[in-house]
């Protein structure tokens, strides 16, 4: 059936670090895939999507490119701030405009 | 814009209590879905409703729980009688329903439940 696996965390980083999280699915098509962000004590928040092979999506410097060949969206930030500190969450559409969603990772960014 | 909007924010109460969380989604979009989250078993999805019809609910751990959608604009969860382990952080969350899987959800700031 089809999921999603992404890197578990959780990932620390110092500030102005280069983020990579890792992201593959499985699926019998060609889904939606988004990336969501969860802040402390608030709900998930789209970050980014992309809707077909090759598609980039971005946001807020982060980036993921949706790669077929691959069946991967990882997701990548250049400079990564302490503000930038929340948990990620991989995901994919699915029938009747489910979302399957990652186990999500934890990311920690430190001055 | 207003996003979706749950209440209360926070929740505690005795075992065997009845607990009623409430949501009310973005106008215009005509899918609704409830999740659990713990640490534990990370984001679940309980169910899914489409212009206000229960189209999945296989994710509803037992017979305890129970969700309405009586109109488009409000959709309850209720656990009657609650237990401890239904403690976690419950989310509605509400998307264009298209059919086509590539509308992202908007999610409410959630319930966090306390039974004790």
């Amino acid at each position: 059936g089809d999921s999603v696996t992404q890197m578990e965390g959780p990932v620390t980083l110092s500030e102005e670090a280069f983020l990579t999280i890792n992201c593959t699915y499985t699926a019998t098509g060609y889904p939606s895939l988004f990336w969501y962000v969860q802040y402390p004590g608030e709900g998930l928040q789209l970050l980014l999507k992309a809707t077909k092979a090759d598609d980039k999506g971005s946001n807020k410097g982060f980036e993921a490119t949706y790669r077929k060949e691959t069946t991967s969206f990882h997701l990548e930030k250049g400079s990564v701030q302490v503000s930038d500190s929340a948990v990620y969450f991989c995901a994919q559409g699915t029938s009747y405009d489910k979302v399957i969603f990652g186990p999500g990772t934890s990311l920690s960014v430190i001055p | 814009d207003a996003g979706v909007i749950q209440s209360p924010r926070h929740e505690v109460t005795e075992m065997g209590q009845e607990v009623t969380l409430r949501c009310k989604p973005i106008s215009g979009h005509n899918s609704l879905f409830w999740y659990r989250q713990t640490m534990m078993r990370g984001l679940e999805l309980l169910i899914y409703f489409n212009n206000n019809v229960p189209i999945d609910d296989s994710g509803m751990p037992e017979d305890r729980f129970s969700a309405k959608m009586p109109n488009a604009s409000f959709s309850t969860l209720k656990i009657q009688p609650s237990e401890p382990r239904d403690s976690a952080v419950y989310f509605c969350a509400s998307s264009r329903g298209t059919g086509m899987s590539n509308q992202p959800q908007h999610f409410g700031d959630g319930t966090r439940l306390s039974i004790l």
